[in-house]
């Protein structure tokens, strides 16, 4: 199992970006990244995924360097509606073995 | 998701009752999911099954077990509730191929063993 690390905590204010980066240095040829974001008490939400380089969709940024070995999650101009917990996954074609959340990071937003 | 329910939503049982937590989707998606999520923590898996016909053992599987009614349908039983086994409940849906880790949720079932 490709095993990730991700800081458990982060604070921000309004506005600003905020980066989270995630580290997977046993992420496998085929294996995907997969970013999911979960409010309390309910089910993750799929935010973006991406095998290499960049990729942006109209919630975030994902920044995966040529090692692969770690990646970066972006979110432009958060506001409090942000606050959650944000998970990093590795694996491919979804193979429930694969699938692992971990703690997460827990992102606060503060006014 | 609103295209995977869960039933039911809050339940409140005690030790030694026979529990089944169910899970419909409406997406069509070959593949299923039950994981469990506790204070605090992530998620871990339970059971997933790909088809009708695969069913298999994830991280925690000890004390459940699914059924695959439909391809529609996946159910998570208690045989004998534990206290231990109180915590969030989650149903997801993926489908084959994309290559990549998509994941659709449901709402969650909140379970509490007295």
């Amino acid at each position: 199992l490709a095993k990730t690390t991700q800081p458990i905590s982060m604070d921000s204010y309004e506005g600003q970006e905020v980066n989270i980066t995630c580290s997977h240095n046993n992420i496998a040829t085929n294996d995907y990244i997969t970013w999911y974001q979960q409010f309390p008490s309910q089910g993750p939400r799929f935010i973006i995924q991406g095998y290499k380089t960049k990729v942006t969709n109209e919630v975030a940024s994902l920044f995966i360097p040529a090692d692969r070995k770690s990646s970066t999650l972006s979110l432009p101009r958060v506001s409090l509606s942000d606050t959650a917990v944000y998970y990093c996954l590795v694996g491919r074609d979804n193979y429930g073995q694969n699938f692992v959340f971990g703690p997460g990071t827990r992102l606060s937003v503060l006014p | 998701d609103a295209d995977v329910t869960q039933t039911p939503r809050n339940r409140i049982t005690k030790t030694g009752k026979r529990i089944m937590l169910e899970c419909s989707q409406t997406k069509g998606h070959d593949r299923m999911y039950w994981y469990r999520q506790d204070p605090g923590l992530g998620l871990r898996l339970i059971y997933y099954s790909f088809d009708v016909k695969d069913i298999n053992k994830g991280e925690i599987s000890d004390g459940y077990s699914v059924s695959r009614q439909a391809q529609a349908k996946f159910s998570l039983s208690l045989e004998s509730a534990i206290p231990n086994q109180t915590a969030l409940y989650f149903c997801a849906t993926s489908y084959r191929g994309g290559g990549g880790n998509e994941q659709f949720f449901g709402p969650g079932t909140r379970l509490t063993v007295l």
